[in-house]
């Protein structure tokens, strides 16, 4: 599978924990983002990179949420001291070095803070 | 702020007959409309294109409409069939610097019974 891959598709975890995703992009493209979706609504984006440089954050991203993208292949978002509000589907796209569209997404993290 | 606006209540509609779904936008016209499919639990999956100076697009049974002047794009499902159920949402780029920084819509869920 060539797709866009995200790690793990579920995590529970207690409330002011700290937890890490993982994104393995398509390995041609060079642009990677963070979106979060909250049920019934669509993805709100919050972060992208261009290789490794995080060149775009939203101000939806406290200063809890943190993104990395080391080498320019996979990046993680970690997220510290978890609050409730946090819960959500965590989707990870990328796209070709054109930075046009469409995004590929993965199926998502679906983080549930208790 | 720019805004995507798409019909929240579920369209439920007969298979074979036609759905059609709408997405309201505000503000400048975007370059262009794109349209994502989302089946529960993944992540959108990019379906159409349509660039603001094409009237119309089609791909199999789905066509999708651009009026700059409604500021609206229509989304129709042709011949519809229970395998088309899913949550479809609409985004628009929210600026032409970053095409990958989408405006989604909260997306309109579509249920076909056969």
């Amino acid at each position: 599978d060539t797709g866009v891959s995200q790690d793990p598709r579920h995590k529970i975890t207690k409330r002011g924990q700290n937890v890490t995703f993982r994104c393995d992009p398509i390995s041609e493209h060079n642009r990677l983002y963070w979106y979060r979706q909250t049920l019934g609504q669509g993805p709100e984006f919050l972060t992208y990179f261009q290789n490794e440089a995080q060149l775009e954050k939203s101000r939806l991203l406290s200063d809890r949420f943190s993104a990395e993208r080391p080498k320019g292949s996979f990046s993680t978002l970690e997220i510290q001291r978890t609050e409730q509000g946090d819960s959500a589907m965590y989707l990870c796209a990328s796209s070709s070095g054109t930075g046009g569209p469409p995004l590929h997404f993965g199926n998502g993290t679906r983080l549930t803070v208790t | 702020s720019q805004k995507i606006e798409q019909n929240s209540e579920a369209l439920n509609i007969q298979e074979g007959k036609t759905a059609t779904l709408t997405c309201n936008y505000t503000n400048y016209s975007p370059a262009y409309l794109q349209w994502y499919r989302q089946d529960p639990g993944r992540g959108p999956v990019f379906l159409l294109l349509i660039r603001e100076n094409e009237k119309e697009k089609r791909k199999e049974r789905l066509k999708v409409t651009f009026d700059t002047t409604l500021k609206q794009s229509l989304f129709h499902i042709t011949a519809s069939q229970p395998a088309d159920s899913a949550t479809y949402l609409c985004a628009r780029a929210e600026s032409s610097g970053n095409t990958g920084k989408l405006i989604f819509g909260q997306g309109t869920t579509l249920q076909v019974k056969p």
